[in-house]
């Protein structure tokens, strides 16, 4: 199976814990997206990535949310401090893009995470 | 800001009726334009696209067309089966240097035999 990968798909942690994510994304494709899904929403955007570059970020994600991408292949996704309101799915999405091409983003099946 | 909107669910509907999700769009610039469907247990899959006015995307017997005037991109089967039952999302990529995805909240579809 050559998609996106995610790991842990579950997690259950206590409120103040810290938690990270793993993404792998495609072999080939140098464009990496995290995406926040909560019960009866849509995914929304977290940050992106280029490479190894981190070049946009939401809102949503704050100080105590960081991602990065060493070397430019997996990601991870790291939350300090969990609160309740962090209990969501976690998504990360890769694609292959040049310049302002907007190709298709194929997503991994997410990890899931309650903060009790 | 880019916005997506989308018919609210739940819809249940007979094997074999015809199906239509409505999605109109607010966006900066030219968009592209897609529905992702999430079947039970299973993650986000790309069912079709459209990237310009007037394209049609088409995949599995369904069908979308973007329409610029109206802003809109409904999705449309003309027979559902039971195997259809998922939620479907409509979303958006705005361009112009901006990469990520804004989705709608999604419809959930039951087909029942």
């Amino acid at each position: 199976d050559t998609g996106v990968s995610q790991n842990p798909r579950h997690k259950i942690t206590k409120r103040g814990q810290n938690v990270t994510f793993r993404c792998d994304p495609i072999s080939e494709h140098n464009r990496l997206y995290w995406y926040r899904q909560t019960l009866g929403q849509g995914p929304e955007f977290l940050t992106y990535f280029q490479n190894e570059a981190q070049l946009e970020k939401s809102r949503l994600l704050s100080d105590r949310f960081s991602a990065e991408r060493p070397k430019g292949s997996f990601s991870t996704l790291e939350i300090q401090r969990t609160e309740q309101g962090d209990s969501a799915m976690y998504l990360c999405a890769s694609s292959w893009g040049s310049g302002d091409q907007q190709e298709t983003q194929y997503f991994g099946p997410g990890t899931r995470l309650l903060v009790l | 800001g880019d916005s997506v909107t989308q018919m609210e669910g739940p819809v249940t509907l007979s094997e074999e009726a015809f199906l239509t999700i409505n999605c109109t769009y607010t966006a900066t610039g030219y968009p592209s334009l897609f529905w992702y469907v999430q079947y039970p247990g299973e993650g986000l899959q790309l069912l079709l696209k459209a990237t310009k006015a007037d394209d049609k995307g088409s995949n599995k017997g369904f069908e979308a067309t973007y329409r610029k005037e109206t802003t809109s991109f409904h999705l449309e089967k003309g027979s559902v089966q039971v195997s259809d039952s998922a939620v479907y999302f409509c979303a958006l990529v705005s361009g112009a240097g901006s990469y990520q995805l804004t989705f709608g909240k999604g419809t959930k579809l039951s087909v029942i035999p």
